[in-house]
């Protein structure tokens, strides 16, 4: 079945405790692409990565990192998790992230839901 | 900056009823839209995508009109269904896609 993966789906953590959400798919998809989503805010970019290597910042980096050793993988790191990034995140994949068509369309994952103490 | 706007956060609707959930984006150059449907618990599906060389498209039970004129999409579900109740987004593309804060459609018996 062509799915993106998130774990931990529920996270409680305290705040300078470093972690890392990890997000996986399946569907050989170049592009991924972190958001955060917040009540009132919508859908907001964290960071995205058009193929292996390739990464950039998207509306809100502040405090994130993240890595795309591998096509199928783009884990999401807090160095030092502050309450302010309390929310629930998505993880999305396309096959392509720059082009008109349905290679844009993004398929998300089942979220992550962090609280930071 | 950009912007994507949904005129309503809530809308209730008997079941049976069509609705009509309504969007605004700010910038013209925007050439590709897209609806997503986000049940309680789960992450954004994608249900229908429009071209900005289109005006109207439609699929099953859901058709999406799209004025460029005055920058508004809507999308359209027919014979609302209890299963149709979430949070709808929509969301426009120009370098990247910029998301809508979402509708929350209610369907009552």
């Amino acid at each position: 079945e062509a799915q993106v993966t998130q774990n931990p789906r529920y996270l409680i953590t305290v705040t300078g405790k470093k972690l890392t959400v990890t997000c996986s798919q399946n569907m050989n998809h170049e592009y991924m692409s972190w958001y955060r989503q917040d009540p009132g805010l919508g859908l907001r970019q964290i960071y995205y990565s058009m193929n292996v290597e390739v990464t950039d910042k998207g509306d809100v980096p502040e405090g994130y990192k993240v890595s795309r050793k591998e096509k199928r993988n783009f884990p999401l790191i807090l160095e030092s998790p502050s309450p302010n990034q309390t929310s629930l995140y998505f993880c999305a994949s396309s096959f392509r992230g720059h082009l008109t068509t349905g290679e844009n369309i993004q398929y998300f994952g089942a979220g992550t839901r962090l609280s930071v103490l | 900056g950009e912007s994507v706007g949904l005129h309503l956060p809530t809308l209730s609707v008997q079941e049976g009823d069509n609705s009509i959930i309504n969007c605004a984006y700010s910038n013209s150059a925007s050439d590709y839209f897209i609806w997503y449907k986000q049940e309680s618990g789960k992450g954004p599906q994608f249900i229908i995508d429009i071209r900005s060389n289109m005006d109207k498209r439609q699929g099953q039970r859901v058709t999406v009109l799209l004025n460029k004129t005055v920058k508004h999409l809507s999308l359209q579900i027919a014979a609302t269904q209890p299963g149709d109740s979430a949070v709808y987004f929509c969301a426009a593309f120009y370098n990247k896609l910029i998301f809508g804060a979402g509708t929350r459609l209610a369907v009552h018996p």
